[in-house]
């Protein structure tokens, strides 16, 4: 059973579309987080939910919205697309601790 | 079989040791190998990032990948405290592709 599952795989989209990553833990973790990593691999935290309510919040632009509908549930809408979103966006979950993560989403914007 | 595998220790040292943390993987397709390191309640960030095989060193840190194998490892020298964390490692297929991630080592460096 994959433990942090995010779909889809790759995305391939045009600039002004509005697109969504899914995210599902199956960890029974309260906490939750979505990360961009950049061209150097750096991971950067956008967001974190703990039981279903945001708590961290970092400077993305508000074309980003995350949706948490249950506390095994992440979602990540974005907005009118732009080139520089192409990246890869890993989900996670994870208690006091550590953190699991998702094998990522690989968002390309043409 | 996981395709990333990484014992999660924990692991206890002795400030000043040689820590060796280690992943094998079982998919000869991976060519990108990283290492991040994790404090409490904290991001990841990244230590290492290396291709293929061979070491690579940097301050303390030495990370070694023996692709024939398929295993890579990460040294840390003169082990501090503050490298007390969770070591992950990560890998991929392709510059920019998904990551598959270790379980991460827990590690605690004792003064």
């Amino acid at each position: 059973d994959t433990a942090v599952s995010q779909t889809p795989k790759y995305l391939v989209t045009q600039m002004g579309n509005d697109k969504s990553i899914k995210c599902e833990q199956n960890l029974g973790h309260d906490t939750m987080y979505w990360y961009k990593q950049d061209s150097k691999k750096f991971l950067k935290i956008m967001f974190s939910y703990n039981n279903k309510e945001l708590i961290i919040n970092e400077t993305v632009p508000n074309r980003f919205s995350p949706k948490s509908p249950d506390k095994a549930h992440l979602n990540l809408h974005i907005n009118s697309l732009e080139l520089g979103d192409s990246a890869v966006y890993f989900c996670a979950s994870g208690d006091n601790t550590e953190a699991f993560f998702g094998q990522g989403t690989r968002l390309t914007v043409v | 079989q996981k395709e990333v595998e990484q014992d999660p220790g924990p692991l206890s040292v002795p400030e000043g040791a040689i820590v060796s943390l280690n992943c094998t993987y079982s998919n000869s397709a991976f060519q990108y190998f990283m290492w991040y390191r994790q404090y409490s309640r904290k991001g990841p960030e990244l230590l290492m990032y290396t291709y293929s095989s061979g070491n690579k060193e940097d301050g303390r840190f030495t990370a070694q990948v023996d692709k024939s194998s398929k295993y890579i490892s990460l040294f840390i020298r003169d082990s501090q405290p503050s490298d007390s964390a969770t070591y992950l490692c990560a890998m991929e297929k392709t510059s920019g592709s998904r990551l598959t991630f270790g379980e991460g080592t827990q590690l605690t460096v004792n003064p």
